[in-house]
């Protein structure tokens, strides 16, 4: 157990709707990280968030925002989706280190 | 912009073979990190190497940082079943910074 906690563990929705992932790092680590793994494909970096303010920002689509609170839980919100977002969607956490602990994934489908 | 490729993309071995992946980058990396995902699971951080020429151990596991700091492998001595998974390496887009590139992993079977 990595300590990080993603909810759903599943999601199947319907294209056009908008949907929102939730992710609560491992007590204390201040960064939070959501990557987009396609089947068979690697692990594509979307953005970084530290400590509620957005820190990096990687290949993340307009349709695609993020947000960390107060309480370092964060939240992905996918909207307008389309049959290509379906996808594994991780959340990890770090803290001192650049080490990353990794959600079990929400797996989103699209139909 | 930065890419980070690994090869080979698939490698099926007997058990008790050896097995190495190779992890290539386009740009200078200040470090690199490995991770292993299981089928099915999360990815798993394994070790970081910093150090220009560094090597370390895990038990059979040994990572290598090349000189130039733009290439790194992972090599498993005498595989077991456990070692299934995808093995990927990971550097930062800029010095100093949390955003790693994952490199395109390398899915490694074992055969009993």
């Amino acid at each position: 157990d990595s300590g990080v906690t993603q909810t759903p563990k599943h999601l199947i929705t319907a294209t056009g709707q908008r949907v929102t992932l939730r992710c609560s790092p491992r007590s204390g680590d201040l960064s939070v990280y959501w990557y987009q793994q396609s089947l068979d494909q690697g692990l594509q970096f979307l953005i970084q968030y530290y400590n509620g303010e957005e820190r990096a920002k990687g290949n993340i689509l307009e349709r695609f925002s993020a947000q960390q609170f107060p309480d370092l839980h964060s939240e992905l919100n996918l909207s307008s989706l389309e049959l290509g977002d379906s996808a594994l969607y991780f959340c990890a956490s770090s803290g001192k280190t650049t080490e990353a602990f990794f959600g079990q994934g929400t797996r989103l489908t699209v139909v | 912009g930065q890419q980070v490729m690994q090869i080979p993309q698939y490698q099926h071995v007997q058990e008790g073979e050896d097995f190495t992946t190779y992890c290539n980058s386009s740009t200078t990396l200040s470090n690199i990190q490995w991770y292993k995902q299981r089928p099915g699971g999360h990815p798993v951080f394994l070790i970081q190497l910093v150090k220009s020429g560094e090597v370390k151990k895990q038990k059979r596991l040994t990572f290598q940082f090349g000189e130039a700091k733009k290439n790194s492998s992972l090599h498993i001595t005498a595989t077991q079943t456990t070692d299934v998974g995808t093995y990927f390496c990971a550097g930062p887009k800029d010095s100093g910074t949390y955003k790693y590139i994952f490199g395109t992993g390398t899915r490694l079977k074992v055969l009993a």
